[in-house]
């Protein structure tokens, strides 16, 4: 049982380059979540989707786009990349009033 | 709109002592309320939850109650070790659209 899944791990980008975060759940949830963590700050929502074909703005959506391509993926791009983006990028899902369940994360280095 | 508003640390302890970390949050309707924890390097995982007013979540000795007369969720352990040294997070789902709001998290260090 997979879970969330995200890819890739670690990654490195000049700044203005692109690249999309993917992420998968297998758990037939309704509602998936992109935040971001950075020292101090703890996580903030950057974008969530309520259901499949739905996407609406969190706290910090400025500088990315989202994806909800089906009910098991829901995809973070970054058109781009500053240094500001710098961070770790967790994706997770809930159902109903179940507990949320989080990827282990992507750290993305902007250089 | 939703906030979680958790105690700022970080906080140190000895092994064995009382940990106490608040949390209180605002919400619209009737929230579910959760502890995740997060280990260095690692995700995120639910520590414990609570679904509804007076509910209590435990796990690993941890336990929080749901309280709606004063909005909070107070973590509690009666002995802590080194081992739950960890980044502890309070979140919050609620509302139509199922957001999930976290408070801004507390590292605890326990020394030996």
């Amino acid at each position: 049982n997979a879970g969330v899944t995200q890819t890739p791990k670690f990654q490195v980008l000049k700044t203005g380059q692109s690249m999309t975060l993917q992420c998968a759940q297998d758990m037939n949830h309704n509602s998936m979540y992109w935040y971001r963590q950075d020292p101090g700050m703890g996580l903030r929502l950057i974008y969530y989707s309520a259901s499949e074909g739905t996407t609406d703005k969190g706290e910090v959506p400025n500088g990315y786009n989202v994806s909800r391509l089906n009910k098991r993926e829901f995809s973070l791009r970054l058109e781009s990349a500053a240094p500001s983006q710098t961070s770790v990028y967790f994706c997770a899902s809930t159902q109903g009033k179940t507990e949320a369940f989080f990827g282990q994360g992507t750290r993305l280095t902007v250089v | 709109g939703n906030s979680v508003t958790q105690m700022e640390g970080p906080v140190t302890l000895s092994e064995e002592a009382f940990l106490t970390i608040n949390c209180t949050y605002t919400a619209t309707g009737y929230p579910s309320l959760f502890w995740y924890v997060q280990y260095p390097g690692e995700g995120l995982q639910l520590l414990l939850k609570a679904t509804k007013a007076d509910d209590k979540g435990s796990n690993k000795g941890f336990e929080a109650t749901y309280r709606k007369e004063t909005t909070s969720f107070h973590l509690e352990k009666g002995s802590v070790q080194v081992s739950d040294s960890a980044v502890y997070f309070c979140a919050l789902l609620s509302g139509s659209a199922r957001q999930l709001t976290f408070g801004s998290g507390t590292q605890l260090t326990v020394l030996p």
